[in-house]
């Protein structure tokens, strides 16, 4: 079957920086998504990733490596503002998305 | 619109009754994606409509579950006689072109309360 793990839950201290894993395995790979979702809110895109590497953007970054099936999101300088959960989404040989079951980010002061 | 649109944004309703959930698209977005998210969970894919092509159901739980859209335009979920597990949050995606980078656009969601 199909899978997206990522941890259920991570804290980390303002100004810090932390890394947010998603492993997978799907049928085919077309691409990996990183989507950030606020407490009551839609989810909103972050990042793409479809070649192996870091994509940066900001203080966002999102590495993928498709040989071990696996990415993570970067975030730097924390800001309160980025607790959130981050969702990490496969698109498979169909186009369809994978959704893994997010990841909740808790920023201390 | 500018962005996609929900309606209603809120619903509760009884145990057994229909429910009618509306979604409008961007403009242009061929691919639409209906999803329901319970309290604190991830997102569960229920339905994908590209362009004229025939819909991917795969994801409805169950005959109850429906959903049609025009073309490519407004799309609507329709759950017949309502459980109390149907009570989620159910967010419409669309995106340009399924086949392209494909980032999706959320609207805000509607919440469904069964009582």
């Amino acid at each position: 079957g199909q899978n997206i793990d990522q941890p259920t839950e991570m804290t980390a201290t303002e100004g810090a920086i932390v890394q947010i894993n998603c492993t997978y395995q799907t049928s085919g790979f077309n691409g990996l998504f990183w989507y950030q979702q606020h407490a009551g809110e839609a989810p909103t895109f972050l990042s793409y990733n479809v070649l192996d590497g870091l994509e940066e953007k900001g203080r966002f970054s999102s590495f993928l490596s498709r040989s071990k099936g696996y990415s993570y999101l970067l975030l730097k300088e924390l800001q309160m503002k980025d607790s959130a959960s981050y969702l990490c989404a496969v698109r498979d040989s169909n186009y369809q998305l994978i959704w893994g079951a997010g990841t909740k980010l808790i920023i201390k002061p | 619109g500018a962005g996609v649109s929900q309606s209603p944004s809120n619903k509760v309703t009884e145990k057994g009754k229909d429910v009618e959930l509306r979604c409008d698209p961007i403009s242009g977005h061929t691919a639409l994606y209906w999803y329901r998210q319970r309290l604190g969970q991830g997102l569960e894919f229920l339905i994908y409509f590209q362009g004229n092509s025939a819909p991917d159901k795969s994801g409805l739980p169950s005959d109850r579950f429906s959903a049609e859209r025009t073309g490519e335009s407004v799309s609507t979920l329709t759950i017949q006689r309502t459980q109390q597990e149907d009570s989620a949050v159910y967010l419409c995606a669309s995106s340009f072109r399924a086949t392209n980078t494909g980032e999706l656009f959320f609207g805000e969601g509607s919440r469904l309360t069964v009582l």
